[in-house]
């Protein structure tokens, strides 16, 4: 069964230096990652995502996330956090070769994210 | 305007009581979702569906069904609610490639009282 952990509650980070908001997952065979972003009372809405390629991928924003297959880790990174980037933050992880229930989009408990002014 | 939509943003009803939550997306998206979102629990699968009249059991379906008739609604029952029930609950919706990513609505913040 395919699992995703965040292992930090909360982030705490003063504005203009670099964040990270960790990741690991664990997959059957090569996963397809997604980050997402939810701001206070609104959806979830889509970050930056790995499917194959180049490890490092860019997103929105400025964000961007280091696919690692030996830690089985993603790490959500941004060179110069904003205030505007204080939201939740979810890392989500799909086993595209687990037959029917490839769909199934497994997401972790969430780290909230405050930049400091 | 084109996108996903939930109905009602917020509702409160009482424990026994039959509730319906309402997701409608206008992309013609094959893929529906239903997560709830609970604190320490972030997110987790109720149901989803592939298309008109197919759908699949996520990691928490007990207490729920759900229904696709159109492509474009997909309805979440909670047939007789409980108060573990109590929870903010989102729809999205996605293309067909695993690939894709999923486009969410704003959510239905229930209470069971």
């Amino acid at each position: 069964a395919q699992s995703v952990a965040q292992p930090e509650d909360q982030v705490n980070v003063a504005e203009g230096n670099p964040l990270t908001v960790k990741c690991t997952y664990s997959v059957s065979g090569n996963p397809y990652l997604f980050w997402y972003v939810q701001y206070p009372n609104r959806g979830l809405q889509f970050l930056l995502k790995y499917i194959t390629g180049d490890n490092l991928v860019k997103g929105s924003y400025g964000f961007e996330a280091e696919f690692n297959k030996s830690q089985t880790s993603f790490h959500l990174k941004k060179p110069s956090a904003l205030v505007s980037d204080s939201a939740l933050y979810f890392c989500a992880v799909r086993d595209p070769y687990s037959g029917a229930g490839s769909y199934q989009l497994t997401f972790g408990k969430g780290t909230k994210l405050s930049v400091i002014p | 305007d084109a996108g996903i939509t939930q109905s009602p943003r917020y509702k409160i009803t009482e424990t026994g009581r039959q509730v319906t939550l309402m997701c409608h997306q206008t992309w013609s998206h094959s893929y529906m979702f239903w997560y709830r979102q609970d604190l320490g629990h972030g997110l987790r699968l109720i149901y989803y569906s592939a298309a008109a009249d197919i759908t699949d059991k996520g990691e928490v379906p007990d207490g729920y069904v759900v229904s696709r008739s159109k492509t474009e609604n997909f309805p979440l029952t909670l047939e007789s609610a409980t108060r573990s029930q109590t929870s903010v609950y989102f729809c999205a919706s996605s293309e067909g490639q695993l690939g894709e990513k999923l486009f969410f609505g704003s959510g239905t913040q229930l209470s069971v009282l």
